[in-house]
């Protein structure tokens, strides 16, 4: 059974703060790595993509991915009220077009 | 703007009231999702389409059945719907060529079912 797993949260951090949200995956032949915001009610954004093994950057944001520990992460840096939202970690496996979704961390940022 | 877009956004039906649902895309991508998400879940996907070639999630109910007549749309129906179809309604969109198949979403149909 191929999994996804997210701590549902919340995770509340102060404005300013860094937000760091973790993702772990049971299958170990996923190939890519997503991660999406989700506000309230919205349908999810593609925010970051990882496909190699180390870090990625794109602004505020930095994914990292360890493969040998099946894991990816999302580092949000001076998080903003904005940033409030769920975060939906996916991974895509074999050679599939599908991905897989965890359920989301809730990330509140407190003014 | 290349986008992903859905129609209605917000659909009411009663209870085994067929619906359908609509979805189009101006990106020229081959592949089409359709998730269905509930509160605080993961999108579930009920099948996608490569081109014309229709992919069924293994544990999709029959009630739900989907129609692409080309590469810009993609329908979906669901012929009596539940209580327990009410959720947001999710298209996306994909390359599908190799590599990293970045999926794209609609802005999402809420179906309420009464």
């Amino acid at each position: 059974q191929k999994e996804v797993e997210q701590n549902s949260g919340p995770l509340s951090v102060p404005e300013g703060a860094i937000a760091s949200l973790n993702c772990t995956y049971s299958d170990r032949v996923s190939q890519s790595f997503f991660w999406y915001r989700q506000y309230s009610g919205k349908s999810p954004e593609l925010i970051m993509s990882i496909y190699s093994n180390g870090d990625k950057e794109d602004g505020r944001f930095t994914a990292q991915l360890n493969k040998a520990s099946q894991y990816v992460s999302l580092l949000i840096r001076d998080s903003q009220p904005s940033d409030s939202a769920t975060y939906l970690c996916a991974v895509k496996w074999d050679s599939s077009y599908k991905l897989i979704f965890g359920s989301g961390t809730r990330l509140l940022v407190r003014p | 703007d290349a986008m992903v877009i859905q129609n209605p956004r917000y659909q009411v039906t009663q209870f085994g009231k067929p619906v359908t649902l609509s979805c189009s895309q101006t990106l020229n991508h081959n592949v089409m999702y359709w998730y269905q998400q509930k509160s605080s879940q993961a999108p579930k996907l009920l099948f996608h389409y490569y081109d014309k070639d229709f992919n069924n999630e293994a544990d999709t109910p029959d009630n739900f059945q989907s129609r692409r007549p080309n590469t810009s749309f993609c329908f979906l129906d669901i012929r009596s719907p539940g209580l327990g179809d009410a959720a947001m309604y999710l298209c996306a969109t994909s390359r599908g060529t190799s590599g990293t198949n970045e999926q794209f979403f609609g802005p999402g149909t809420r179906l309420t079912v009464l």
